[in-house]
């Protein structure tokens, strides 16, 4: 079976604060890792992914194996980061490659 | 990446009745997702859908609820059956790209039932 675990549900910063949305993850083989970001009335669009560990919008994550976590991370958040941040694992192929959600996260960045 | 235009958009719908949802693709997909995302939850997949075979529906979703058609490599239907307003949530669907990585979906089907 494969889990996703988001802890915070809401979270909220001061504009040019650090912020680190929390995930981990259950998942028996080689999970891919990807992170989803859904701003006000707009559709859920991709944000990273672990494999192309890429830097988007400034937000960066990487893959602990030995923790089962996928933190994203931004050094100074800014207003317009602010919405809801999903986490998702898939298993590949060997899962039929569906794609398991946390919870997600309410990113609020006040000025 | 791959482009998908869903319809409709939203709807309200009396109970007991039926509505169809139509994602269109612009590229060919192999696999085709449907979700649900109820109201203040995340997303929950209801059935994964390929071309010519019977949808894989997730524990809990049965296909009398959500019958799922699959004609061709760009176009998929997912039917919400005989709804109740429990039914009322976003219905989404998602491909797999085969250039850029990762997922994409659509704007989603806000469902109300009254």
């Amino acid at each position: 079976a494969q889990r996703v675990t988001q802890p915070e549900k809401l979270l909220s910063v001061f504009k040019g604060a650090p912020v680190e949305l929390k995930c981990n993850y259950s998942y028996s083989g080689s999970p891919e890792l990807f992170w989803y970001v859904q701003y006000s009335r707009q559709r859920l669009q991709l944000l990273l992914r672990h494999i192309s560990r890429e830097s988007i919008k400034g937000f960066t994550a990487d893959l602990n194996k030995g923790e089962t976590s996928f933190h994203l991370k931004k050094p100074f958040a800014q207003e317009e980061d602010s919405a809801m941040y999903y986490c998702a694992l898939s298993g590949g192929e060997t899962s039929g490659s569906r794609l398991t959600f946390g919870e997600g996260t309410q990113l609020t960045v006040n000025p | 990446s791959a482009v998908i235009s869903q319809k409709p958009s939203r709807d309200i719908c009396q109970r007991g009745t039926s509505l169809t949802i139509q994602c269109q693709v612009d590229s060919q997909v192999t696999m085709m997702f449907w979700y649900r995302q109820q109201p203040g939850q995340s997303l929950t997949l209801i059935a994964t859908a390929n071309q010519g075979s019977e949808a894989t529906y997730e524990s809990g979703f049965v296909i009398d609820k959500f019958p799922i058609s699959r004609p061709n490599l760009t176009f998929s239907t997912l039917t919400v059956s005989n709804m109740s307003p429990e039914d009322s949530s976003i219905y989404l669907c998602s491909v797999r790209g085969q250039g850029r990585p990762g997922y994409t979906f659509g704007s989603g089907t806000r469902l109300t039932v009254v």
